[in-house]
């Protein structure tokens, strides 16, 4: 299978923690991405490889991988969190070619 | 810095054909690969495909194989996107984005994107 399948919404309380998950047959073999895209705005990369932020993220966001799923975890999320997060890997052809899955919404209340 | 300046945004018929480009700067443009990505008014986004600024080789989504070109000219450091036979649904917001050989394939810089607007 070459889809990556993200929770449409997920919400959390100002200041606590939340996990975004992503699940894929090639999560299996190839790392996530994870993306932050506010409105109106070009998507950031926010986590990459095994655990990395690239300079500049947060160190409340970190992530994590398990079989053919993928998690973002936001610790101690800020107002300014709130924003679509987008998972992304490598396919499972072995080709250079890529897959998105259909993105999260996060609401900090 | 590290930038990618995408060209403005441009509105077409159904049928005709549009050419996105993307100029880097910043860095040295054929170590690293381009991707372009997608995103339709309200949607999520979508892997157009990918090409390297090394040799020029390309993967595209098996959606877009045969109407999609992407080609990069080294001389400028500039990418470039071709969708040919527009439909009103390749109406979105079209993104370049860097990839990196040693980032575990992640996109790290992106474009501003660019609109395309497919009407009649």
């Amino acid at each position: 299978s070459s889809e990556l399948t993200q929770d449409p919404a997920v919400s959390v309380a100002l200041g606590q923690t939340v996990r975004i998950t992503c699940q894929g047959d090639s999560l299996r073999s190839y790392y996530a991405s994870w993306y932050q895209q506010k409105p109106g705005q070009a998507p950031v990369l926010v986590i990459y490889g095994k655990n990395n932020r690239p300079s500049g993220i947060p160190d409340r966001f970190s992530g994590s991988s398990s079989g053919n799923t993928a998690s973002l975890t936001i610790t101690g999320a800020q107002a300014e969190d709130e924003a679509d997060y987008y998972c992304n890997s490598r396919d499972s052809s072995g080709n250079r070619n890529w897959v998105f899955g259909g993105g999260t919404k996060l609401t900090v209340l | 810095q590290v930038q990618l300046v995408q060209s403005g945004a441009e509105v077409k018929k159904p049928g005709a054909s549009v050419k996105v480009s993307c100029k880097a700067s910043g860095y040295t443009f054929t170590s690293y690969g381009i991707s372009w990505v997608r995103q339709a008014p309200g949607q999520g986004l979508e892997w157009m495909g990918w090409i390297s600024a090394y040799n020029g080789n390309t993967n595209y989504a098996q959606k877009l194989q045969g109407r999609v070109t992407m080609t990069t000219d080294t001389s400028t450091s500039t990418a470039y996107m071709e969708l040919r036979s527009l439909r009103s649904d390749d109406t979105a917001v079209y993104y370049c984005a860097r990839v990196p050989a040693n980032l575990h394939d992640a996109f790290d810089i992106w474009g501003q994107g660019t609109m395309v607007t497919v009407s009649s």
